[in-house]
Parts: structure tokens; sequence; C-alpha cells
């Protein structure tokens, strides 16, 4: 079993929809949280950051971590096609190594 | 700042060729990285340097070395390349610890 799990997808859906992406993890011991963005052909680019549980919040983007269920979150409110991208959660652990979810490939429709 | 550059973009190589993939950085990081990243695996770290004059191995260090050159510049070699190192090559860095990892643009590695 992988420390870190996501749905590759893609998961595709209408511009202007809410989207909801996310990741499960098994250890409890994880504090640090990441989401980043990767479009095609280019490197991964930080687009959250969040520390233990709760929410943060950057313009359209909301990320939830809740550390009782192992489970992270992230919120794209009214979808763009620019938001088409794959989308990577990353964890660090007690090594200050990040540890990654295989990535989900979202498109926005026109 | 051009952040981090890679070079070459692209290469192709034979079964048994060497090669090294070249990574700078002009953020002034301690900490440097190189993963690989294959369809649905996600990014696996193969080496990093948590500051110049050290290396560490990480997931999947085998058939490849690696060289801290100075703080800015950091080397992955392949010596004897591999079908299964196909893949693409990505280096990062950061200030150490729970600091932001930054990535470059990536190398298409295929080997024939």
């Amino acid at each position: 079993q992988k420390e870190v799990e996501q749905d590759p997808g893609p998961l595709s859906v209408p511009e202007g929809a809410i989207v909801s992406l996310n990741c499960t993890y098994s250890n409890s011991a994880f504090q640090y949280f990441m989401w980043y963005r990767q479009y095609s052909r280019k490197g991964p680019e930080l687009l959250m950051y969040t520390y233990s549980s709760g929410n943060k919040e950057d313009g359209r983007f909301t990320a939830q971590v809740d550390k009782s269920s192992k489970y992270i979150s992230l919120f794209i409110r009214d979808s763009q096609p620019s938001d088409s991208a794959t989308y990577l959660c990353a964890m660090i652990d007690s090594n200050y190594q990040l540890i990654w979810g295989a990535g989900t490939k979202l498109i926005i429709k026109p | 700042n051009a952040g981090v550059t890679q070079t070459p973009k692209f290469q192709v190589l034979k079964t048994g060729q060497s090669m090294t993939l070249q990574c700078a950085q002009d953020m002034n990081h301690n900490s440097m990285y190189w993963y690989r990243q294959d369809p649905g695996m996600g990014l696996r770290l193969i080496y990093y340097s948590a500051s110049e004059g050290t290396t560490d191995k990480g997931e999947v260090p085998n058939g490849y070395n690696v060289s801290r050159l100075n703080k800015r510049e950091f080397s992955l070699r392949l010596e004897s390349a591999a079908p299964s190192q196909t893949s693409v090559y990505f280096c990062a860095s950061s200030g150490g610890g729970t600091d932001t990892q930054y990535f470059g643009p990536g190398t298409r590695l295929t080997v024939l």
C-alpha cells in the first residue's frame, strides 16, 4: 500500500464548476501538506501549502486538511480552462523528504 | 531570476550509453534534489543533497550517480543507460527542511 493515495483521473468538469481533488495518507505523523500544479510538459509548481489541520484559502483555491481522517482536499471554485493540469499532493516525512501522490489529471471543458 | 534550469530538455540514448543531466539554481538554496516521473507513479526521489558537499540516496538510486559541484549546481549521471531509465527527470531546490521545493522544466530521456 502506498503512503499517499490519489485518484489519477482524468476528472472532466464543465467550466465554472466547483472541483474537488483529494488524497488519503497512512502516516499519522505527517504535518505539512502541499498541492502542486503541473501543466503538460512542465515542472510542478507549488499551489498551496498548509500545516496541520484546517483550511487555507487563496483566491479560487481552498486547501483542507483533516488529520483525524488522514484526508486532504483541494477545492477550485469557478473553474477555468486554464486550470486544466495535473494536481499532485505531497507531504513531508520525518526526514524532510516529500512523499507524493500519483497526481490527478483535471480537464475543464469550455 | 531564472530559478531552476536543466539541460538538456530532450535526449535519446542507446542502451549502455552514458550521459549527465545538468541542473543549476540561482536562489541560493542549500538543498537540491533529483526526481524521476513515470506515468501513474508520481514523483520518485533518486538522490538529494541537503547542503553543499553532501549527497544521499533517495527511493530509487540504482543506476545513477550524482555530484554536487558547488552550491548552485547538482548533476545526475547515468553510467550505463537502460530502457527502464526512460522517464522525465526533474531537478528541484529548496532552502531545506520544510521549505518549498522549486522545480526545473524537466529532461525527457528515452533509452532505446
